[in-house]
């Protein structure tokens, strides 16, 4: 079946430390896409990348980075300079109006 | 910069009545697409109904309507017949049509309780 893979699952952070979050696609969509969730809050675009090798800072991009060296993955790497990195991490990706989402990855930090 | 408002954090309803979320946003633009996301417990992000604001008719997907009033920026989610499972976090979402600017604006989200 078609979708949107995220992994882990859930995922633990050790101070000074980058953890990278994984997300695939197979459904052949060109746009991609990492928000941010935090509890009482709706999600917030921290990066997205509309062709490979290309992608745009969200609204608060500080502190991650991304690559999109091939179309079915967009991996977000959360960086030592993200100081408060303790959220839900949702990938999605579009090809026209729709966003099709996976199913996150918690990030908490020891 | 768009901005989307839910003014309801939480609601409730008894399961088979019908319940409305309100959702209103700010925009200068005359074009863009409009969503209603559904969050079950799962934490899934779960594609409900989109309304395209050239479209005067409003979009309806089996026991979920939209109320869309483009002159009032309003954009409400109508459920009929709740069930049990329509229990969730709601969110409301914005979307420019321009290409290469495709990212969603989200409300801060509305948890429906459905009561047995």
């Amino acid at each position: 079946d078609g979708g949107i893979t995220q992994s882990p699952k859930y995922l633990f952070r050790k101070e000074g430390q980058n953890v990278t979050l994984s997300c695939e696609q197979n459904l052949n969509h060109d746009a991609m896409y990492w928000y941010r969730q935090d509890p009482g809050q709706g999600l917030r675009l921290i990066y997205y990348s509309q062709i490979v090798n290309d992608f745009q800072k969200g609204d608060i991009a500080e502190g991650y980075s991304v690559s999109r060296e091939k179309k079915e993955s967009f991996p977000l790497t959360v960086t030592s300079a993200q100081k408060n990195p303790t959220a839900f991490y949702l990938c999605a990706s579009s090809i026209g109006r729709a966003q099709h989402f996976g199913d996150g990855t918690r990030l908490s930090i020891l | 910069a768009q901005t989307v408002t839910q003014s309801q954090p939480e609601m409730s309803v008894q399961e088979a009545e019908t319940v409305t979320l309100s959702c209103t946003y700010d925009t200068s633009e005359s074009d863009y697409y409009l969503f209603w996301y559904k969050q079950p417990p799962s934490r899934q992000m779960i594609l409900v109904i989109r309304q395209e604001a050239y479209k005067q008719q409003n979009a309806t997907e089996n026991r979920f309507s939209v109320n869309f009033q483009k002159a009032a920026k309003s954009f409400s989610l109508k459920i009929s017949d709740s069930q049990l499972g329509d229990a969730a976090m709601y969110f409301c979402a914005y979307r420019t049509p321009n290409f290469g600017n495709e990212k969603l604006t989200f409300g801060t989200g509305t948890r429906l309780t459905i009561i047995p």
